[in-house]
């Protein structure tokens, strides 16, 4: 099957508009992650979904960053009011079910880019 | 924070030879991963090593592992051009992957 797909690849926006990425994981991974890759930095988790559900959000930088998933499928990462500091590749990723075990298969990732 | 340190920074070796990149961690993992990423896309999964495993291989890839020490080695043989890339150890706690900064290997043909 398809790996995991990311849209749209590139987005460019303006200081203080909304995005919406996109992440389809591997059909029949329950686990998704969202990952966040500064400019020469490493990457930084910013959040987990098992199912629909996101047990841990501590990793999401500030309250205008905000996932969804439905169908234990698709999810959606949204920043509101956009920041230049917002501008990264951000990177989906999923895994079979287990996230302590299991591999996580990568995005080709949404590079943002914040005018 | 990061969990994963990356050593060297930067690695360039010419085709054909090995290439050697270290990792170490901070705190308790259920396993380790490398990844490659090209250009700053995505990342591409290398190779798992369980907390129990000492040693892994993977056609030309070898990985250790050292939980006492709290490291991991990433081994390539016989390099080739197309193995320049960006080169990430994650460290796997309960669900989410830590990753060091990387080191970044150039093979010369």
């Amino acid at each position: 099957g398809a790996g995991v797909s990311q849209s749209p690849s590139n987005k460019v926006t303006e200081k203080g508009k909304d995005v919406e990425l996109r992440c389809d994981p591997i059909s029949g991974h329950t686990a998704l992650y969202w990952y966040r890759q500064s400019l020469g930095q490493g990457l930084e988790f910013l959040i987990y979904f098992q199912g629909n559900s996101a047990p841990d959000k501590s990793g999401l930088p500030s309250d205008r960053f905000s996932a969804e998933r439905t169908g234990g499928s698709v999810s959606t990462l949204t920043i509101q009011r956009t920041q230049q500091e917002d501008s990264a590749v951000y990177l989906c990723a999923s895994s079979f079910r287990d996230p302590s075990t299991d591999t996580q298969y990568f995005g080709p990732g949404t590079r943002l880019t914040v005018l | 924070s990061q969990q994963g340190e990356e050593d060297p920074q930067a690695l360039s070796i010419q085709e054909g030879e090995n290439a050697t990149m270290n990792c170490s961690y901070k705190t308790s993992i259920n396993n380790l991963q490398w990844y490659r990423q090209n250009s700053g896309r995505g990342l591409v999964h290398l190779i798992l090593i369980r907390s129990n495993e000492r040693e892994k291989h993977s056609g030309r890839l070898r990985v250790t592992l050292d939980t006492s020490k709290k490291s991991s080695s990433l081994l390539i043989t016989a390099s080739r051009a197309a193995d320049t890339a960006s080169y990430f150890c994650a460290g796997a706690g309960s669900y989410q992957l830590t990753f060091g900064k990387g080191t970044k290997l150039s093979v010369i043909p």
